[in-house]
């Protein structure tokens, strides 16, 4: 199975600063990678879909971005209502698999 | 709007069975793969199962060893999932996930909407 691993597993930012989270990929999935935001005590929900793609709704301070094996989650304006843990995603080879998840904070 | 509904979650003992409902509206429900998706509490999300629109392709983690199986009823828009010989590592919440895709594995599928999930917990 492909394997995601995401970077950091936590980490903690300022309102407005810009956060950067990456996946890694254990082979190559071309752009099919999704990104989910879970809010605490929340259903995960799409952010991101086909590595850099918005659904309708999303704020567009979320950016995704890469192609291959590197993917970068970026927000630029980070806000209080951005608390949540974020989620990589993978349906490009084998069973749908999930990084980790990474844990956003506000300091 | 779409919505998914689960239902039929609660504690269970080990070995027992337990079958999971979702029925789910705001889509044509007969256009879309849906999945099965668990997260257990304070852990990672790992996906269980999926289904295609028509039921023609099932597909399962190897991790359970083929004691789920799922299925669905398109007239009633509904999604299930039965669960049977249940361990105590299945204790997790279980979202019913709607595909982007007809398909269950295409390349390009994500998983647009989920459901609110219900917690199963298998325990003595």
């Amino acid at each position: 199975d492909l394997q995601l691993t995401q970077s950091p597993s936590s980490l903690s930012a300022f309102v407005g600063d810009r956060v950067t989270i990456t996946c890694r990929a254990s082979g190559s999935i071309s752009i099919y990678l999704n990104w989910y935001q879970q809010r605490p005590g929340k259903a995960p929900r799409l952010l991101i879909y086909a590595a850099s793609r918005l659904p309708s709704g999303v704020p567009s301070r979320f950016t995704g971005s890469g192609s291959g094996t590197d993917f970068t989650l970026t927000i630029s304006r980070l806000q209080a209502e951005d608390v949540a843990t974020y989620y990589c995603q993978q349906s490009y080879s084998g069973p749908p698999t999930f990084g980790q998840g990474s844990k956003l904070e506000i300091k | 709007e779409v919505q998914l509904v689960e239902s039929g979650g609660g504690l269970v003992q080990p070995g027992r069975s337990l079958r999971l409902s979702c029925v789910g509206s705001g889509f044509n429900f007969d256009e879309y793969a849906i999945h099965w998706v668990r997260q257990a509490p304070g852990k990672g999300l790992e996906w269980v199962s999926g289904i295609s629109a028509n039921s023609g392709r099932t597909k399962y983690a190897d991790s359970l060893g083929g004691r789920f199986t799922i299925s669905r009823d398109n007239a009633k828009n509904s999604l299930f999932l039965q669960m049977s010989n249940l361990r105590p590592d299945d204790t997790a919440f279980y979202y019913c996930v709607k595909d982007s895709e007809f398909l269950i594995d295409a390349r390009d599928a994500n998983f647009d909407f989920w459901g609110q999930g219900t917690l199963v917990t298998v325990s003595s």
